[in-house]
């Protein structure tokens, strides 16, 4: 069964203090794996799309990475701004081409001055 | 240029009772997708639709609940005869004709979050 696991659920950090989320899969075949941003009532914002192992993606202080089996977020000198929580998910080769995709349950990131 | 549309944001409904989210995808989007959000979960997938056509809707529960975006109008969810269980936050997003360019890049509206008595 496909499934998207987050770790940690939660994070609280200080304002500059560098960390990374994580993001475990299993797929049938990887097409894509994204990362999305939701603030509370918000809907999710798409922030990044990784196609391959070894792909890496960069804005502002965020870079995503992409494994065989993992992807990681890297949050570099972190401001309060950053502070939403953060959903990996991935989409299946076989899922028809089109958007379904299979979310983690995220990880709520908190940045504290 | 407007984002994604939903409305009701909140709604209140007693058990039995139906409950109706509509959805007005982004200017230019042809394709409309429903997922939920149980409190503490991820987001799960309902539907996929294109104009007058539901194309996959494999996450719909089989019972009480259906999908429509007809030619001319929003997308709508409908969710009959409501249960406690249905409590939750249902989100619409769109995209844009697909191409291997913007796979996975789904705009999101803010929600509509159902409470059920």
């Amino acid at each position: 069964e496909d499934q998207v696991t987050q770790s940690p659920e939660a994070l609280r950090l200080q304002e500059g203090e560098s960390s990374s989320l994580n993001c475990s899969y299993t797929v049938s075949g990887l097409r894509g794996l994204f990362w999305y941003r939701q603030d509370p009532g918000k809907g999710p914002e798409f922030l990044f799309t990784l196609y391959s192992a070894g792909e890496e993606k960069e804005k502002e202080r965020l870079k995503a990475t992409l494994t065989k089996k993992e992807s990681f977020l890297h949050i570099t000198a972190p401001k309060p701004e950053d502070s939403a929580t953060y959903l990996c998910a991935v989409q299946a080769r076989f899922s028809g081409g089109y958007n379904k995709l299979i979310f983690g349950a995220g990880t709520r990131l908190a940045v504290h001055p | 240029n407007a984002g994604v549309m939903q409305n009701p944001r909140h709604l209140v409904r007693r058990r039995g009772q139906e409950a109706r989210l509509r959805c007005s995808p982004m200017k230019g989007h042809s394709h409309v997708y429903w997922y939920r959000q149980l409190p503490e979960e991820g987001l799960k997938f309902m539907v996929y639709l294109q104009k007058e056509n539901i194309i996959d809707e494999s996450g719909m529960p089989k019972e009480r609940f259906s999908a429509e975006f007809p030619k001319e109008g929003p997308s709508i969810l409908r969710i009959q005869q409501v249960v406690r269980g249905d409590s939750a936050a249902y989100f619409c997003a769109s995209s844009p004709l697909l191409t291997s360019s913007n796979t996975g890049e789904l705009f999101f509206g803010e929600g509509s979050r159902l409470t059920v008595l």
